[in-house]
């Protein structure tokens, strides 16, 4: 089974920053990560698919980087309405396994 | 637009069958995969298993022994049975659509608690 490290898994951040998670597997899954963010009491929403590609409506300041075994979010300038948790997800090997979470609070 | 809705009991005992629906709008079940995903308490998820457009399903191998999920296409809903549930089962319940291997559009989540 592939595993998925995501860190931090706790993170607070001033509007205007520049926020980066990260994500690690356990072996080879080539760009086949996602990104999704989850507010409190939604559903989750796909924000980057096959590791840096924008779903639609995403806004720009969202990004995604990596190959192989690494992979990192980015955004670029935080804004309020960013607050949330975060997750990678990996669908290399036939099924899908997630990271931990990140949440992501304002200082 | 696709939307989707979980639902069913909040609450299920011990060594019990978990039975959740999901009911689709917007975009037929014969078209595409379709996802059960859950999330504990402390926030760790897991993907359960897919049925796709055709009635074939994957499961996640952990729980390949007790998961079921089925559809009926006429009522544009597909559902999750889970059997012989312990508490660790206590989790929020999404399904979602799965759109080239991402999961593009998902439900509210239900809340399902394993307790006597």
């Amino acid at each position: 089974d592939i595993q998925m490290t995501q860190s931090p898994s706790f993170l607070s951040a001033s509007v205007g920053d520049r926020v980066t998670i990260n994500c690690k597997a356990s072996q080879n899954i080539n760009k086949y990560l996602d990104w999704y963010q989850q507010k409190l009491g939604e559903a989750p929403k796909l924000l980057i698919y096959n590791t840096n590609s924008l779903h639609t409506g995403i806004p720009s300041r969202f990004s995604g980087s990596g190959s192989g075994t690494d992979f990192t979010l980015t955004i670029s300038s935080l804004q309020p309405e960013d607050v949330a948790t975060y997750f990678c997800l990996q669908h290399n090997s036939g099924s899908w396994t997630f990271g931990g979470g990140t949440k992501l609070e304002l200082k | 637009e696709v939307q989707l809705q979980e639902s069913g009991p909040g609450l299920v005992k011990p060594s019990q069958s978990l039975s959740l629906t999901c009911s689709v709008t917007g975009y037929s079940i014969t078209s595409n995969y379709w996802g059960w995903i859950r999330k504990f308490p402390g926030n760790k998820m897991e993907w359960m298993g897919y049925i796709s457009y055709s009635g074939s399903t994957s499961y996640n191998p952990s729980l390949k022994s007790r998961i079921s999920i089925t559809r009926d296409t006429s009522k544009n809903q597909f559902f999750l049975q889970l059997n012989s549930v312990t508490t660790e089962d206590t989790a929020t319940y999404y399904c979602a659509r799965v759109l080239h291997f991402h999961f593009d559009y998902w439900g509210q989540g239900v809340m399902v608690t394993v307790s006597s």
